[in-house]
């Protein structure tokens, strides 16, 4: 079965460094997703990205964040300069299309703690 | 703004007694409702979704009502097991892909 993966599965960097998450999408998957989840709260939508721009983005994913789709495979989040508060469980997915109503299939997640 | 209410925050049940969970939702245009199971250690898994044009659908030990005019939709889970257990979330989508998702209900079937 086809599946979302994600590295790595656990990131520990120290505040003020560059971190890059990484995800590859289901293969004949068209939208991507960023998804957060900080410890014992809510799944929190960061961004959504079709054809190599970002369709939506929530208010959390700020000047900090940027997403790219370097090759036909992956699909990145990275974040420029780490604070403690954006340690959390980020998770990736794809969809076949992004409109309301299609099946989202999300990765294992990475768990990223910043010290 | 968009948001959803998930209740209870923890629910405990007896191996084989059902389960209920509920969601309420605040913006009228969502139109799709899935939910997600998460087990420890990994990423949601969708376990069954309902559209806005239908109003309760089945698989298995598993359904979910929707009443649009309220807003709110409904999981439930007969004859519950042990493997059951794990954290559901429900979610609201309109036609953007973009989830909002509830706070997690965390399951617990005894045995």
């Amino acid at each position: 079965e086809p599946e979302v993966t994600q590295t790595p599965s656990h990131q520990v960097t120290q505040m003020g460094q560059e971190v890059i998450l990484r995800c590859v999408p289901i293969s004949n998957h068209l939208y991507f997703y960023w998804y957060r989840q900080i410890l014992g709260q809510k799944v929190e939508f960061l961004v959504s990205f079709y054809n190599n721009e970002i369709s939506e983005k929530s208010e959390i994913f700020d000047d900090q964040f940027s997403v790219e789709r370097p090759d036909g495979s992956n699909f990145t989040l990275k974040i420029r300069s780490t604070k403690l508060e954006d340690s959390a469980m980020y998770f990736c997915a794809s969809s076949v299309v992004g409109q309301g109503g299609t099946e989202a299939f999300f990765g294992q997640g990475t768990r990223l703690t910043v010290v | 703004g968009e948001n959803v209410e998930q209740h209870p925050s923890t629910l405990s049940v007896q191996e084989g007694d059902s389960a209920v969970i509920k969601c309420t939702y605040s913006d009228s245009a969502s139109n799709y409702f899935p939910w997600y199971k998460q087990e420890l250690g990994k990423g949601p898994q969708l376990i069954i979704d309902i559209r806005s044009n239908v109003g309760e659908k089945k698989d298995q030990r598993i359904a979910v009502t929707l009443n649009k005019t309220a807003k709110h939709f409904s999981l439930h889970i007969t004859e519950t097991q042990p493997e059951d257990s794990a954290v559901y979330f429900c979610a609201a989508s309109k036609n953007t892909g973009k989830l909002i998702f509830g706070q997690g209900t965390t399951l617990q079937v005894k045995p």
